[in-house]
């Protein structure tokens, strides 16, 4: 079976310093995993997903992620916070079904503070 | 622009009523779904539909109903038998692809009970 654990609820950083943000993932495939972003009453923005290519995966406004799959992790980092980071992540597992769809499997979320 | 939309964004309803939350997308996406968020925890599986005229039950359908007459349009209805309905209403949409293809959501609709 598929699940995700984000290891922290709530991340603080100041402006300028790095983001690590953690996830560990358990799954019985061959995963694809992704982080997503949620601004305050928003939808869910796609940050970046693995999807068995390179372990190193680029995403949108800076954020990167590294699969390992000796450690069964998937963290999210950026080197350089900024205050618009301020929102809550969520990594996601994807498990596959019928008709080349996926059903998502979500984390609990992490909540990022940036402060000046 | 393409995406997905979602109406209304705040919606109150008294104990007792039905009440119908909107998603509609313009993407051609084949796949929709609804989850609902509560404070401190992940996304929840409501229902999804595949294809026109065609849903499934996701891991909390009870009091909640759906339809899918429409590509564009997948409502979610939220009875009076939900327990406990209070919560943040995502939809989202994805077209097939080796499963591995991500999930466009919308903006999202805050259901309050009073």
């Amino acid at each position: 079976a598929q699940s995700v654990t984000q290891l922290d609820s709530h991340v603080s950083v100041s402006e300028g310093t790095p983001v690590l943000l953690r996830c560990n993932y358990s799954s019985s495939y061959s995963p694809s995993l992704f982080w997503y972003v949620q601004h305050p009453n928003k939808g869910l923005q796609l940050l970046l997903k693995y999807t068995s290519a390179a372990t190193l995966v680029k995403g949108i406004n800076g954020f990167e992620a590294e699969f390992k799959k000796s450690e069964t992790s998937f963290h999210l980092t950026k080197p350089s916070a900024h205050m618009s980071d301020a929102a809550e992540y969520f990594c996601v597992v994807s498990r596959p079904f019928s008709g080349g769809y996926n059903k998502l499997i979500f984390g609990a979320g992490t909540r990022l503070a940036v402060h000046p | 622009d393409g995406g997905i939309t979602q109406s209304p964004k705040y919606l109150f309803r008294k104990e007792g009523q039905n009440v119908t939350l909107s998603c509609e997308q313009n993407l051609n996406h084949d796949a929709m779904y609804w989850y609902r968020q509560d404070p401190g925890q992940g996304l929840r599986l409501i229902y999804y539909s595949q294809i026109v005229n065609d849903f499934q039950k996701g891991d909390i359908a009870e009091g909640y109903s759906v339809s899918r007459e429409k590509k564009e349009s997948f409502p979610l209805t939220v009875t009076s038998a939900q327990k406990n309905p209070t919560a943040f209403y995502l939809c989202a949409s994805s077209i097939p692809g080796q499963g591995r293809n991500e999930q466009f959501f919308g903006p999202g609709t805050r259901l309050t009970v009073l």
